[in-house]
């Protein structure tokens, strides 16, 4: 089944450390997102790419980095200067007006 | 640019009675609208869609939601509710134009339905 995998679902990072969270899809799907959510603020846009080797910043990119060297997969970077990176983190592809969106299962990332 | 309210954060309701989510939009050019659900710790799954034609539009588990343009609004309804309705519910929209770079999705904060047996 086509779908999009984010792994781990679970990390832990020591405040300081940088850490990639990983997404992939085997949708064929162009587009594809990231967004963090926090409770009671919904989901917000950290990085966005339409094409390989092509990414745009979302809302809150400060502190995130991105990479799209191919098409099947967009990893996120969380770096020491993200000041409050504990979130859930979820990534999702689109595939046109008609296929629509498709989201990953999520990461929850927590400092300690 | 566009965003999406949704003044209920939590809405609680009795099993087997009707519910209403509401989400009002603010956009200056036209827009899709969606309403997506997420049960905890999973990503989201679209429940409806409104593209273009019936301003009623009817989705998955029941779900159906009326876009009115003059109010900007896209509630969310359903007749009779179930305990598996329990979840956070979000509305969305993403532009229409074709452009490059417009179909990312703008998210409302979320209302949570809770089912109370």
């Amino acid at each position: 089944d086509g779908g999009i995998t984010q792994s781990p679902k679970y990390l832990f990072r020591k405040e300081g450390q940088n850490v990639t969270l990983s997404c992939e899809q085997n949708l064929n799907h162009d587009a594809m997102y990231w967004y963090r959510q926090d409770p009671g603020q919904g989901l917000r846009l950290i990085y966005y790419s339409q094409i390989v080797n092509d990414f745009q910043k979302g809302d809150i990119a400060e502190g995130y980095s991105v990479s799209r060297e191919k098409k099947e997969s967009f990893p996120l970077t969380v770096t020491s200067a993200q000041k409050n990176p504990t979130a859930f983190y979820l990534c999702a592809s689109y595939g046109g007006l008609n296929y629509g969106y498709t989201f990953g299962s999520g990461t929850r990332l927590t400092v300690v | 640019a566009q965003s999406v309210t949704q003044l209920d954060s939590q809405v609680p309701v009795f099993e087997e009675a009707p519910v209403e989510l509401r989400c009002n939009y603010s956009s200056s050019v036209s827009v899709y609208l969606f309403w997506y659900v997420q049960y905890p710790n999973q990503g989201l799954q679209l429940l409806l869609k409104y593209l273009s034609g019936s301003t009623l539009v009817k989705g998955i588990n029941g779900f159906e939601a009326e876009f009115n343009k003059s109010q900007t609004s896209f509630h969310l309804r359903k007749p009779s509710v179930h305990i598996s309705d329990t979840a956070e519910y979000f509305c969305a929209v993403s532009d229409r134009r074709s452009n490059f770079g417009n179909e990312k999705l703008t998210f409302g904060t979320g209302t949570r339905l809770t089912i109370i047996p």
